[in-house]
């Protein structure tokens, strides 16, 4: 399967402040990918579809101007969580989706974000 | 909407089959049936899917019923580091970008 990899694993931060989160994939290029966060003892929820070279697309509650997602390459999408707070602090997992075919999607290993 | 339904938790003794279940029964005809799991702290990791033919792997088998209302996954020899949650999920074939949605899944102790 597909090589998804992000960085940092994990992160801690300041309230107030910014923390980006970088999905790369390693082995082939994904014209689409998809961000997803996941709360303590709960299911993963999708965030945002991130196509490359244009505007995310942001699934209702997300806001668009907290978690600013770039997609600038075929193999590099970021996510930037802005003016970070206590209730930011999750679990965020990254996926990339082959195209063609049944279209298998792989994820990243996840980044754990705190904020204190 | 919930499209798919799984027992919330399972227990499995190490070194036996792992017979998890999977009610998706308003599933489309041109709609996959997927497995993932999701090891503490990981990323999902892909297992199987299929479409009507049951499926086999070096991870596990997939039977899914006649009528496609229902599927399950099968764990032929479990080990210590087969728990995990399991998602089944159902999805149309691919066209445009649609992409997972996870339900709750079924958490899968394997028990030495």
């Amino acid at each position: 399967g597909a090589v998804v990899s992000q960085h940092p694993s994990w992160v801690i931060c300041k309230s107030g402040t910014s923390v980006k989160i970088e999905c790369r994939s390693l082995d082939f290029q994904a014209t689409t990918m998809f961000w997803y966060r996941q709360f303590p003892k709960q299911s993963l929820m999708l965030m945002a579809t991130s196509n490359e070279g244009s505007k995310a697309t942001y699934e209702q509650g997300v806001e668009k101007d907290k978690f600013l997602i770039n997609h600038a390459s075929l193999t590099l999408s970021t996510l930037t969580v802005t003016s970070a707070h206590p209730e930011d602090s999750s679990f965020y997992i990254c996926s990339v989706r082959l195209a063609g075919g049944p279209g298998e999607q792989f994820f990243g290993p996840g980044t754990r974000l705190t904020v204190l | 909407d919930a499209k798919t339904t799984q027992p919330p938790s399972m227990d499995c003794a190490e070194g036996r089959a792992a017979n998890l279940p999977c009610n998706h029964s308003t599933i489309s005809g041109n709609e996959y049936v997927y497995w993932y799991r999701q090891i503490h702290s990981q990323g999902p990791q892909y297992i199987i899917h299929g479409l009507k033919n049951n499926e086999t792997n070096e991870m596990a088998s997939l039977i899914i019923t006649e009528d496609r209302k229902s599927s399950t996954l099968i764990l032929p020899h479990a080990t210590l580091r087969d728990t995990a949650v399991y998602y089944c999920i159902v999805r149309p074939a691919p066209s445009g970008n649609t992409p997972l949605v996870f339900g709750k899944g079924t958490r899968l102790s394997v028990i030495a």
